[in-house]
């Protein structure tokens, strides 16, 4: 299993630009996340999908949107990208096994917007 | 939606000593609470949970305990090691994250 993948791991962006930051997972896991870690704050979560057709808003979505067409996949795009959006971020997936929820989380991808 | 705030920022004890991480949470629905360890550059992985129905969970050293009434909880090393050198993370469900404590194990 690979697990959780992130692609690319490193990203330089100009003010107004658009793109998708890629994540997969082979788990078969229903649930999917991402966060953006930024220093000082910990983790917090843009948006979440509890299964493929689902998704919702988490703590910060604005400027992100997110889609989940398939069970693997759960791509990241902004829209217009902003030097506020620099930041280290982090997909997740997991599962739930009673009332726990196992969360694995990618290596991340780093993005700096200029 | 659900606050979740850690203390300390940052943490140093001698190798062997223990550590104690706290936090608190806001919503008195929320009924797991993970805690995760990140090393420099690395990503978050879980270390142990605990459930609302439980007050104490230990693994080897480290332990978790909770308390529903006063909605805290603390996560405990006893006979830390250089090792145990990161960056620790609560959480409550699996969205809602504390700040963060670097605890620094100094040998």
């Amino acid at each position: 299993n690979a697990g959780v993948t992130q692609t690319p791991k490193f990203q330089v962006l100009k003010t107004g630009q658009s793109m998708t930051l890629q994540c997969a997972q082979d788990m078969n896991h229903e649930y999917m996340s991402w966060y953006r870690q930024d220093p000082g704050m910990g983790l917090r979560l843009i948006h979440y999908s509890v299964g493929a057709g689902i998704t919702d808003q988490g703590e910060v979505p604005n400027g992100y949107n997110v889609s989940r067409s398939t069970t693997e996949d759960f791509p990241l795009r902004l829209l217009s990208a902003a030097p506020s959006q620099t930041s280290v971020y982090f997909c997740a997936s997991s599962y739930s096994r009673g009332s726990s929820y196992e969360q694995y989380f990618g290596p991340g991808t780093r993005l700096t917007v200029t | 939606g659900e606050n979740v705030e850690q203390h300390p920022s940052t943490l140093s004890v001698q190798e062997g000593d223990s550590a104690v991480i706290k936090c608190t949470y806001s919503d008195s629905a929320s009924n797991y609470f993970p805690w995760y360890k990140q090393e420099l550059g690395k990503r978050p992985q879980l270390i142990i949970d605990i459930r609302s129905n439980v007050g104490e969970k230990k693994d080897q050293r480290i332990a978790v305990t909770l308390n529903k009434t006063a909605k805290h909880f603390s996560l405990h090393i006893t006979e830390t090691q250089p090792e145990d050198s990161a960056v620790y993370f609560c959480a409550a469900w699996e969205f809602y994250f504390g700040s963060g404590t670097k605890l620094n194990v100094k040998p």
